[in-house]
């Protein structure tokens, strides 16, 4: 079965960092391109960003919300993919959920809660 | 980037009536190369994650009630509930993976009961 489970939200002040992470099991992980979308309160699902799997050259790419301060990353030997977010805004208030398999998600996380405030 | 514009934005169904919901992309999402359409819908409950129903606009997920049904081509798309059910009660959303690395989703229908 597969199983996505995202760790490390919590609050911070406008202009700092946080990261959180997404240990998969279940699939084989090396082979996944991973995705994390967000859902800030109230509002829809926002695609963040995504990191092909090494095989696809292990590449990046970020909505333009995001691009310059968010940066995703993995770790096959863990199992886990990160989101490293900086230079924090009030509008990244959101719950943050990595998905993965391709252009659509048949597979999610429950998400993990970032709340940016002062 | 692909706009995705969902319409209604919410709608009151009486149990056991069809519930639709239309998804409209600012350009086509049907790839000419190999004739499939890159859109995919999605129900979100509260608490819940998102739940794919359908990809390639059409094909229903595994274990997906037959009452849902995913149509369209191009840029406009529909998806029907034929019969709601008290469970139904979700917000639902249009998501185009035609262009990468941009995905964009809908913002979203939210169904009730009437």
């Amino acid at each position: 079965e597969v199983q996505l489970v995202e760790s490390g939200g919590g609050l911070v002040r406008p202009g700092g960092s946080l990261r959180v992470s997404c240990a998969g099991s279940g699939f084989i992980f090396k082979n996944a391109w991973m995705t994390w979308v967000r859902q800030a309160p109230g509002k829809g699902l926002e695609w963040v960003g995504r990191v092909r799997s090494e095989t696809d050259g292990g590449t990046t790419d970020y909505a333009a919300p995001v691009k310059g301060r968010f940066t995703i990353s993995r770790d096959d030997s863990k199992n886990v993919v990160y989101l490293q977010m900086d230079s924090l805004k009030t509008e990244d208030t959101a719950l943050y959920f990595c998905a993965t398999q391709g252009g659509f998600f048949p597979y999610w996380g429950r998400g993990t809660q970032v709340t940016v405030s002062s | 980037e692909i706009v995705m514009t969902q319409s209604p934005e919410s709608l009151a169904v009486s149990l056991g009536e069809r519930a639709t919901i239309n998804c409209k992309s600012s350009k086509s999402v049907l790839y000419d190369s190999d004739k499939k359409n890159y859109l995919a819908w999605y129900q979100k409950k509260p608490g819940q994650p998102p739940q794919l129903l359908f990809y390639w606009a059409t094909t229903r997920q595994s274990g997906v009630p037959d009452r849902f049904i995913g149509s369209g081509s191009g840029t406009d798309f529909t998806l029907t509930i034929s019969s709601l059910q008290a469970e139904d009660v979700a917000v639902y959303y249009c998501q185009q993976y035609y262009t990468t690395p941009s995905l964009t989703f809908g913002g979203g229908t939210r169904v009730e009961i009437k």
